[in-house]
């Protein structure tokens, strides 16, 4: 069983163009976390959800949107892509309700391509 | 604030050798440290974390990591390199756990491991 799945895998698109990325968790766990790993592999965290709530909002452009149906999915909706928004998104979720002590477990990553 | 530094972009070990991957941590607080293995186009594994207790952790794959304060070092080593051991390697910090950081982790640059037969 997959812990943390993300779809799609590859992504291909124009400049301009909206798309979204889906992320879902069978943990159970509270919190839900988007990164960004650039062309260089250097991995910062975007946004972070914990049980459905806003709680870490890293300086990005407000064309990204993150969104929480429940507490298993985090999706990212990205509007008017731009060429440097190309780099490998990772869904991420963790237990941060016991005390941080937790793991964060990674989800496959998805690799947007901006024309 | 915290921050990560990992010695070596590039970190080049013959079959059967010493793994020694370096990672030197800042923060204000008692930290809590990870290191994660990514396989080329997979997405992140953790090897090992420490959080409290015991100062030297094992972790998956013959891999362990001392904590030492003093230093500020959380470096990763094993014993005897493996072809399969070939990645990039990410130590990372999680952040003081009060609720507007939501325990995100801080990473450092990454560690890319080539094993040479």
């Amino acid at each position: 069983d997959t812990a943390v799945s993300q779809t799609p895998k590859y992504l291909v698109t124009q400049m301009g163009n909206d798309k979204s990325i889906k992320c879902e968790q069978n943990l159970g766990h509270d919190t839900m976390y988007w990164y960004k790993q650039d062309s260089k592999k250097f991995l910062k965290i975007m946004f972070s959800y914990n049980n459905k709530e806003l709680i870490i909002n890293e300086t990005v452009p407000n064309r990204f949107s993150p969104k929480s149906p429940d507490k298993a999915h985090l999706n990212l909706h990205i509007n008017s892509l731009e060429l440097g928004d190309s780099a490998v998104y990772f869904c991420a979720s963790s237990q941060v309700a016991s005390g941080g002590r937790d793991e964060q477990f990674f989800g496959p990553g998805t690799r947007l391509t901006v024309l | 604030a915290q921050s990560v530094t990992q010695l070596g972009s590039h970190v080049s070990v013959s079959e059967g050798a010493l793994v020694l991957l370096r990672c030197n941590y800042s923060s204000s607080v008692p930290p809590y440290l990870f290191w994660y293995v990514q396989y080329p186009n997979q997405g992140l594994q953790l090897l090992l974390k420490y959080t409290t207790g015991a100062t030297l952790v094992k972790g998956i794959n013959g891999f362990e990591a001392e904590f030492k304060k003093s230093e500020t070092s959380f470096h990763l080593t094993k014993p005897s390199a493996h072809m399969s051991d070939a990645a990039e390697y990410f130590c990372a910090v999680r952040a003081a756990l009060i609720y507007n950081q939501g325990g995100k982790l801080i990473f450092g640059q990454g560690t890319e491991l080539s094993v040479k037969p």
